[in-house]
């Protein structure tokens, strides 16, 4: 199995902050490779995709890289509404497996 | 609007079944994949099966398989998660995953279901 490594595990931010999440793939998986965020009780909502594309209405705030085994998630300038947990996918092989979040709180 | 609901949680006994559905709106049913994932409490997402289209293409998470069946039924655009001899593991909330197309070989998530609670216990 890909394992997914998420670094860091927590952070705290505030409000404007730049913000990056890193997601390291036990082995190549080209670009498939998405992004998720989920808030407690709710939903999670699907962010980026193919590792750099944003999903539909998401904003531009968020920005995706990497390629191979060594991914980032951005967020430019932290808004309230993204403090949330974040978790990366790998999409390239079964079983699909996830990393293992990474908590936004607020500073 | 695309709409996922789930439903069919609830508490059961280890060793016991319960089958677990979700109701599909506001897209072409038959134009995607699908998926569950759960998560257990306090514990990260954990994907647990994926179903092509025609049900031609049927993965499981090692955790779930010889347990956990996955169908679909095309015409009444529901997805279903049979799920036999439960565990203590495998308390945890259920969502419906929609693929972004057809293809399940390599696909991304887009649309998620609000989830169902299986709570196994006695």
């Amino acid at each position: 199995d890909i394992q997914m490594t998420q670094s860091p595990s927590s952070l705290s931010a505030s409000v404007g902050d730049r913000v990056t999440i890193t997601c390291r793939a036990s082995q190549a998986i080209f670009n498939y490779l998405a992004w998720y965020q989920h808030k407690p009780g709710k939903a999670p909502k699907s962010l980026i995709y193919a590792a750099s594309n944003l999903q539909g209405g998401v904003p531009s705030r968020f920005n995706g890289s990497g390629f191979a085994t060594d991914f980032a998630l951005t967020i430019s300038s932290l808004q309230p509404e993204d403090f949330a947990t974040y978790y990366c996918q790998q999409y390239n092989l079964y079983p699909r497996t996830f990393g293992q979040g990474t908590k936004v709180e607020i500073k | 609007e695309v709409h996922l609901v789930e439903s069919g949680g609830g508490l059961v006994k280890p060793g016991g079944s319960l089958t677990l559905s979700c109701a599909a709106s506001g897209f072409t049913f038959t134009g995607y994949g699908m998926n569950w994932v759960r998560q257990a409490p306090g514990k990260g997402l954990e994907w647990v099966s994926s179903i092509s289209v025609s049900s031609n293409y049927i993965y499981y998470a090692d955790s779930v398989k010889g347990r956990f069946t996955v169908s679909r039924d095309n015409v009444k655009n529901l997805l279903y998660l049979q799920m036999n001899s439960l565990r203590d593991e495998d308390t945890a909330v259920y969502y419906c995953v929609r693929y972004m197309g057809l293809d399940v070989s390599v696909a991304s998530f887009d649309y998620w279901g609000q989830g169902t609670l299986v709570t196994v216990s006695s």
